[in-house]
């Protein structure tokens, strides 16, 4: 079955950077795209990019531009969302999800990893 | 940006009942619309995708209609476990937001 396993939560200091991993198992890695969403306490959900599995091309919200990578690694099934200079309105819980293109629909998600910002 | 907003906010509803919850986008989506349920703690979940098909393993009292800009979600007889809050999410082009999301509550 397909599943998607994300890292666990983080504490970190304003301007730090934080990686959350993401891996999938139960599918075929390289058939499918990845979204990353986040949803700050309380608060709704926020697009903030998408990467191909299979080419490593990834689009970036423009809010997020110059301190949002998304990277891939095929050979453990693992992507990756990495956010620097770290603020307290980052704060969120940050989800992967599994989706069949950029405008597909993600249909798997992760569990989540809450990422706390605070000094 | 395509803006996507969701009505109600919040609503309150019995067991049994039928409910709707309206999505509109700012411009033609055409029917790059989905859905999703989310519990507290716990993941989104898809229940619909291209504004009315329903996502495997989702209950059949769940369907979505519309196109253009104006889509709907109805959950034909609600269940205890459909209380939850539900978001709309525009697929059409970049970048894919997501509605406000609507809090369904138990009356």
């Amino acid at each position: 079955q397909v599943q998607l396993v994300q890292s666990g939560a983080e504490v970190k200091k304003p301007g730090a950077s934080v990686k959350v991993s993401c891996k999938a198992s139960g599918y075929t890695f390289t058939t499918y795209d990845f979204s990353w969403v986040r949803q700050a306490p309380g608060q709704g959900l926020e697009w903030m990019g998408w990467i191909s599995a299979y080419s490593g091309n990834a689009k970036y919200a423009q809010k997020f531009q110059g301190r949002l990578t998304m990277t891939t690694d095929t050979s453990t099934s693992t992507v990756y969302m990495d956010l620097g200079s770290l603020r307290s309105d980052d704060t969120a819980v940050y989800y992967c999800a599994r989706a069949p293109s950029v405008a597909g629909a993600p249909d798997y998600w992760g569990q989540g990893t809450l990422v706390t910002v605070s000094s | 940006d395509i803006q996507m907003t969701q009505s109600p906010s919040s609503l309150s509803a019995s067991v049994g009942a039928r409910v709707t919850i309206t999505c509109r986008a700012s411009q033609t989506i055409t029917t790059y619309l989905n859905w999703y349920q989310q519990k507290p703690g716990k993941a989104p979940k898809l229940l619909i995708y291209a504004a009315s098909s329903l996502q495997s393993g989702v209950p059949p009292r769940f369907s979505g209609s519309g196109s253009g800009t104006d889509f709907t979600l109805t959950i034909s007889s609600l269940q205890p476990e459909d209380f939850a809050t539900y978001y709309c999410q525009q697929s059409y082009n970049f970048p894919p937001a997501f509605g406000q999301g609507t809090k369904l509550e138990i009356k």
